[in-house]
């Protein structure tokens, strides 16, 4: 399967800084990325779409002006958590699909954003 | 948005026994997928499902694409301590994925 990365793995932040999360599709060209955040035990919960060169498509309730996203190029998407607090403290995962098979999602490995 | 449903929620044997987990949904899917997802990781591919009807196996893992486009189930054979992990199936609608609940599975040696 695909090889998706994320950077950092794990980040500890002040309440009110702005922290950079990276997904990279290393050995394919990802023309849609996910976003996903999850809570302890709980399922997947998807935050926005991404397509490369385009705007994101956020889901209903998720502020856009707080997670920024961009879809720059082909193998790198971010979302910048903008003054974090900590009840945005979580696991962001994000994941990429590519050409084809287009119904395969390739997950990176998470982001545990904790913010005090 | 819609999320499938997955059951099990939670399940407990004793290793070496047979697992079977199912996701059912009121849409129709042209993908079913399994994934495991360990603590603290992103979730892994396991099995991918393309065509109604389909049984395809990985390894212990067998999961097939149900006759009517809405469900799959996921059996996993004598299981081992390192099997433990959560499970989600996702669905794909051609323009879509829908995630389950999760099954989280313990495995007692």
């Amino acid at each position: 399967g695909a090889v998706v990365s994320q950077h950092p793995s794990w980040v500890i932040c002040k309440s009110g800084t702005s922290v950079k999360i990276e997904c990279r599709s290393l050995d394919f060209q990802a023309t849609t990325m996910f976003w996903y955040r999850q809570f302890p035990k709980q399922s997947l919960m998807l935050m926005a779409t991404s397509n490369e060169g385009s705007k994101a498509t956020y889901e209903q309730g998720v502020e856009k002006d707080k997670f920024l996203i961009n879809h720059a190029s082909l193998t790198l998407s971010t979302l910048t958590v903008t003054s974090a607090h900590p009840e945005d403290s979580s696991f962001y995962i994000c994941s990429s699909v590519g050409d084809y098979p287009y119904n395969e999602q390739f997950f990176g490995p998470g982001t545990r954003l904790t913010v005090l | 948005g819609q999320q499938l449903n997955q059951s099990p929620q939670s399940m407990f044997i004793q290793e070496g026994e047979d697992v079977s987990m199912n996701c059912t949904s009121s849409s129709i899917f042209n993908t079913w997928l399994w994934y495991k997802q360990d603590p603290g990781e992103g979730p892994v591919l396991l099995i991918a499902l393309y065509k109604a009807g389909e049984l395809t196996s990985n390894g212990r893992l067998t999961a097939q694409f149900g006759i009517t486009r809405k469900d799959s189930f996921l059996n996993i054979s004598a299981s081992i301590p390192s099997d433990v992990g959560i499970y989600f199936c996702a669905g794909y609608t051609g323009n879509q994925f829908y995630f389950g609940t999760g099954t989280s599975l313990t495995v007692i040696p």
